[in-house]
């Protein structure tokens, strides 16, 4: 297992439209986050998943985000009708439950940029 | 409500010398894991070191320690032997038991420079 691989490292999109982002957390874990990240900020929550269940949902997730964990596996986060404020780092990260001392595992993260 | 303070500004230290990155946290659980990252320009988390609040001897790993006060919640990053890919951003974390729902909250993180 290479670690927490997400797809694509960058994205370019213009306002308005949609954009949806790929995590592979590492496979013994079956806890999965999504962070975002802003300029000179630390990461903050967005959702997390055990297994396939969603289990929260941060209140900076608009009802223009959606995430989802079909099979307890991969997940994607979609933005719907993309903002400029959404222009950010979106980490992934994963974690065995409980997660003890190792703490979380990231992933590169995608940066979106949008114009 | 759980917190975690990082101040400092922009951090520059000699190469080979060491420095110290503070952080304070805000919290009335007694069970909490205390969590330091490095993230270079590329972007990715890198894990450097572990304190859970229970622990009675101050984690060390490698060029790492982590300077535990639990009276005065801090938890400040010791970096010996600065070396020149020291340089990144450094995040203060903590993991909060309680619950089910834990997760890492961050800091804000400091900039580290390493000067040669």
């Amino acid at each position: 297992d290479t670690g927490v691989s997400q797809d694509p490292r960058h994205k370019i999109t213009k306002r308005g439209q949609n954009v949806t982002f790929r995590c592979d957390p590492i496979s013994e874990h079956n806890r999965l986050y999504w962070y975002r990240q802003t300029l000179g900020q630390g990461p903050e929550f967005l959702t997390y998943f055990q297994n396939e269940a969603q289990l929260e949902k941060s209140r900076l997730l608009s009802d223009r985000f959606s995430a989802e964990r079909p099979k307890g596996s991969f997940s994607t986060l979609e933005i719907q009708r993309t903002e400029q404020g959404d222009s950010a780092m979106y980490l992934c990260a994963s974690s065995s439950t409980p997660a003890a001392d190792e703490g979380y595992t990231f992933g590169s993260g995608t940066r979106l940029t949008v114009v | 409500a759980q917190k975690i303070t990082q101040t400092q500004p922009g951090m520059f230290v000699q190469e080979k010398e060491a420095v110290t990155l503070d952080c304070t946290y805000d919290t009335s659980d007694p069970s909490y894991g205390l969590f330091w990252y490095k993230q270079p320009s590329s972007g990715e988390m890198i894990f450097l070191i572990y304190q859970g609040s229970y622990d009675q001897q101050n984690a060390t790993e490698g060029r790492y320690s982590l300077n535990f006060q639990k009276a005065r919640k801090s938890a400040n990053l010791v970096i010996s032997a600065s070396q020149l890919g020291d340089s990144a951003m450094y995040f203060c974390a903590m993991l909060f038991r309680a619950g089910a729902n834990s997760k890492l909250t961050f800091g804000k993180g400091i900039t580290l420079s390493v000067r040669p």
